[in-house]
Order: C-alpha cells, then structure tokens, then sequence
C-alpha cells in the first residue's frame, strides 16, 4: 500500500523558508512515471498546486508561476523522499500543505491529476 | 491562468437523492478534468480524471460529464458518507496549468 508521510515545523517566522518533507513508502521518487507533488490550501487561495519533481532518465521540476522565484522541490533518494522549501514567506503562506503523487502512465507521460495524498500539515507564518 | 469556477457554493440534498454539481472553466481544458471530495480534517479524495472515468475504488452512484468548459459531477442517491465539499481541477499540459475551483459544499437537507 503506497503511502505519503509528511513531516516538518507548524510554525515559521515571516522572511524565513518553510521546510517540508514527504516520505513515500510503497513507491518510488525515482520512478519513471510519477511525479511528486506540493500542493497547498488556504481559506483565502483555496487550493493551489506548487509544482513537482519527477525523474525521466534525469531530473525535471515544474513550479506554479506564483511562486516561482521562491521555491524549491528535491527528490532524496538514498531516503525514498522529496522536499518542499519555500523561501521568504509571508504570512500569506500560511496554509495546509500536501504532498501528492501524480501515478503517471506506463509510457512516462505525466496525468496531472493526484491519485494519493499525504495527510497535510498546518503551517503558520507568524513571528 | 485557466480559473475554475464552481456552482453552487452550497447545495443541500437529501439522503438517496441525485445532486448535480457544476464546474466551468474560463477556456477550454477539453476533457482535462478531475473530480475530488474532501471531508473535514482530510486530504482530497480523487473521485474522477478525464472529466468522466471514475478513480479505483469509486462507487458507481459518482459520475462526470461534460467537456470543454462545462462539466458536471453527479451523484445518483447520496449516501450519508457522500456530504462533504467537492472541487474540480483541471489540467492543462500546454502551457502547463494546474488550478482548482473553489468548491461546493454538498449538505444534508
């Protein structure tokens, strides 16, 4: 049974970088075709995909355009995991984040749908 | 960006009643298009991709329609476990796209 486990700090001071990590058991971040998402929720931004690592012979990242110049998704894999940081928050950042797997298909394409999800954290930018 | 628009807010039903949930897209996503529910305190749950192909595991009452820039998601005779908020996400590879409607609240009547 593939699983998601995020862990990481609740609370981040604004001008800081929140980090967040999503151990995968069951799947691989190195498989050839998943993708490993960040995606985020908020009462004022509702839900919002971050962006994505996934490996395809060598590394890519995609990231939202909103969030472009502040962040950054790696794969860990000597620990079967991925990473969010996202630099220089604001409390405008304070949301629930998800990591999320995109299963992918067969021939490495990419569905861009989430088929699994990790619990959440709550994180508050507050000082 | 593509922005999802989702009505109504808030719908109330009955149990073992059809609910009819809508979702409009400000362009064509043609059928790029995902269903989730989400319940308090929990991750989304993905219903349906590709506008109409459910996800494992998801009971027949739960269907999707439409393309273009307007889909439905239906639920047939709602079940006391089916109350909850629904979003749509649409998928847009070129250029890449991911957003979300707003969602609408699914309540018991």
């Amino acid at each position: 049974q593939v699983q998601l486990q995020q862990s990481g700090p609740g609370l981040v001071k604004p001008s800081q970088t929140l980090s967040l990590t999503c151990a995968i058991s069951g799947d691989s971040v190195s498989s050839n075709s998943a993708a490993w998402n960040w995606i985020r929720q908020s009462p004022s931004r509702g839900l919002e995909w971050l962006g994505r690592t996934y490996y395809r012979s060598k590394w890519y990242n995609d990231y939202a355009v909103s969030v472009k110049s502040r962040i950054t998704i790696n794969p860990d894999t000597s620990k079967n995991q991925f990473s969010l940081q996202l630099n220089s928050v604001t409390p405008e950042d304070t949301a629930v984040y998800y990591c999320a797997r995109d299963r992918g298909g067969d021939y490495g394409d990419l569905y861009w749908y989430f088929d699994l999800w990790g619990r959440g954290t709550l994180v508050t930018v507050s000082s | 960006e593509i922005v999802m628009t989702q009505s109504p807010a808030t719908l109330s039903v009955s149990p073992g009643e059809r609910a009819t949930l809508s979702c409009r897209a400000s362009q064509s996503v043609s059928s790029n298009l995902a269903w989730y529910q989400q319940k308090p305190g929990q991750a989304p749950r993905l219903l349906i991709y590709g506008a109409s192909t459910r996800a494992t595991g998801i009971p027949a009452r739960f269907s999707g329609s439409g393309s273009g820039t307007e889909f439905t998601l239906t639920i047939s005779s709602l079940q006391s476990e089916d109350f909850a908020v629904y979003y749509c996400q649409q998928y847009n590879n070129w250029p890449p796209s991911i957003t979300f409607g707003q969602g609408t609240r699914l309540e018991i009547k």
